[in-house]
């Protein structure tokens, strides 16, 4: 089974410029997380999806950061304009959803963005 | 909202040493609790998932308990190995939806 696919895996930019990470989900998983982890600290999610629908963007800077997710498969993270403290990896999950269930997530490798 | 700490942040261990990772939480309402493993510029690796039904998992040389009333959570390992040498977090979830809260993890670095 192929895990969560994420691009591109490094990315280096300018602040005020523009950024865009993408993310395909294991097949099936119903629920994509974007965490964003920067160095030193754990994990925090910016935006979860439940097929198409937003379920939790409650951490997600919106003056600046959005999301979308392409007929319930892939997504998108975009960042626009970057400043110095969005440096960090981006890292992006996904679940199989049942009530009840365990809905683990599994992490793709993550991209790394250092803004200059 | 829930806080999640890990003790110790750095581990220094020789080979062969069995050990214990500490995470803590504020909130024992928990769904699950999950103990994942990070190496340098990778995603990270799911180890152990504890419902909040349960009391341990185990899986090979890792041994996860859960203890929801004082809000802990402790990995051990067994025979530790340089190949274990890596970043733990724990992370904690709140519902079947919910998102999960990381600690910031400690960094195990296993020495032959």
């Amino acid at each position: 089974e192929a895990g969560v696919a994420q691009s591109p895996r490094y990315k280096i930019i300018e602040k005020r410029q523009s950024v865009a990470f993408w993310c395909n989900p294991i097949s099936g998983h119903a629920t994509l997380y974007w965490y964003q982890q920067i160095l030193g600290q754990g994990p925090k999610l910016l935006i979860q999806f439940q097929n198409n629908g937003v379920v939790d963007d409650s951490q997600l800077p919106k003056d600046r950061f959005s999301a979308e997710r392409l007929k319930g498969v892939d997504s998108t993270l975009k960042i626009q304009p970057a400043k110095l403290e969005d440096s960090a990896v981006y890292l992006c999950a996904s679940s199989s959803w049942t009530s009840g269930g365990d809905n683990e997530q599994f992490f793709g490798p993550g991209t790394r963005l250092t803004v200059l | 909202k829930q806080e999640v700490t890990q003790i110790p942040a750095a581990l220094s261990v020789p080979e062969g040493e069995n050990l214990v990772l500490n995470c803590s939480f504020t909130d024992s309402a928990i769904y699950n609790l999950q103990w994942f493993r990070q190496d340098p510029g990778k995603g990270l690796t799911s180890l152990l998932l504890i419902q909040s039904s349960q009391r341990e998992q185990t899986s090979g040389r890792l041994n996860a308990s859960l203890d929801k009333s004082s809000g802990r959570s402790t990995l051990y390992i067994a025979a530790s190995q340089p190949g274990d040498s890596a970043t733990y977090l724990c992370a904690s979830r709140g519902s079947t939806l919910g998102r999960l809260y990381f600690g910031r993890g400690t960094q195990l670095t296993v020495w032959p």
